[in-house]
């Protein structure tokens, strides 16, 4: 059974453009979690979903910054016009259908550097 | 938010030594505690959790114990290996939640 999956890996952009980072749950998991980590610093939580529905959304800031979770595909964090304060570790983590709570399972993270 | 601190923000330890890793929190609502390693590169592993109705909890290799009394855990790991060299993060929160919050972490390093 695969992990949760997160690609690329390593994304740079320049200021201005469009990052999207994408993130596929394990098996059998129907809740996504994205959260991001500066240096030096712990993960904060950004967004909940369930397939086709944002739950929770109250860590993304207001502007710039989407989310999604289509029935079919991965999780897709989006952040339009990027800029250097948004270079940090975007984390994903799933968890099994049912309750949405407890145990979390992380991707390996996508590491954002805008230049 | 849950306020999250550790004591310590990196950890020294001789291979073989046991090591201990303490954390507080601020809410007395959180009952339920996951403590989370992260290797260089990777997304944090989750170790082990306990749950407010307990004050210990043992797995392999590691101990967590809970004094909710002055809002305090530890993660204690037994015969520390080269391969637990990592950061850890301790994680409060409540059964009914579902965010997690992470304090800064606890960088550890083993000696060889």
């Amino acid at each position: 059974n695969a992990g949760v999956m997160q690609n690329p890996r390593h994304l740079v952009r320049r200021r201005g453009q469009e990052a999207r980072l994408r993130c596929s749950p394990m098996k059998g998991h129907s809740h996504v979690y994205w959260y991001r980590q500066l240096p030096e610093e712990g993960l904060k939580f950004m967004v909940y979903l369930q397939k086709e529905n944002i739950i929770d959304e109250s860590g993304m800031p207001k502007e710039r910054f989407s989310a999604e979770f289509p029935k079919e595909g991965p999780s897709i964090l989006r952040i339009q016009q990027v800029v250097r304060g948004d270079s940090a570790a975007y984390f994903c983590a799933s968890s099994p259908p049912g309750t949405g709570k407890g145990e979390q399972f992380f991707g390996p993270g996508t590491r954002l550097t805008v230049l | 938010g849950e306020s999250v601190g550790l004591h310590l923000p990196t950890l020294s330890v001789q291979e073989g030594d046991n090591s201990i890793i303490n954390c507080a929190y601020s809410n007395s609502a959180s009952d339920y505690f996951i403590w989370y390693k992260q290797e260089s590169g990777k997304g944090p592993q989750f170790i082990i959790d306990i749950r407010s109705n307990m004050d210990k909890r043992q797995g392999q290799r590691v101990t967590v114990l809970l004094n909710k009394t002055v809002k305090h855990l530890s993660l204690q790991i037994a015969a520390t290996q080269p391969g637990d060299s990592a950061v850890y993060f301790c994680a409060p929160t409540r059964q009914a939640d579902y965010k997690l919050s992470f304090g800064a972490g606890t960088t550890v390093t083993v000696r060889a």
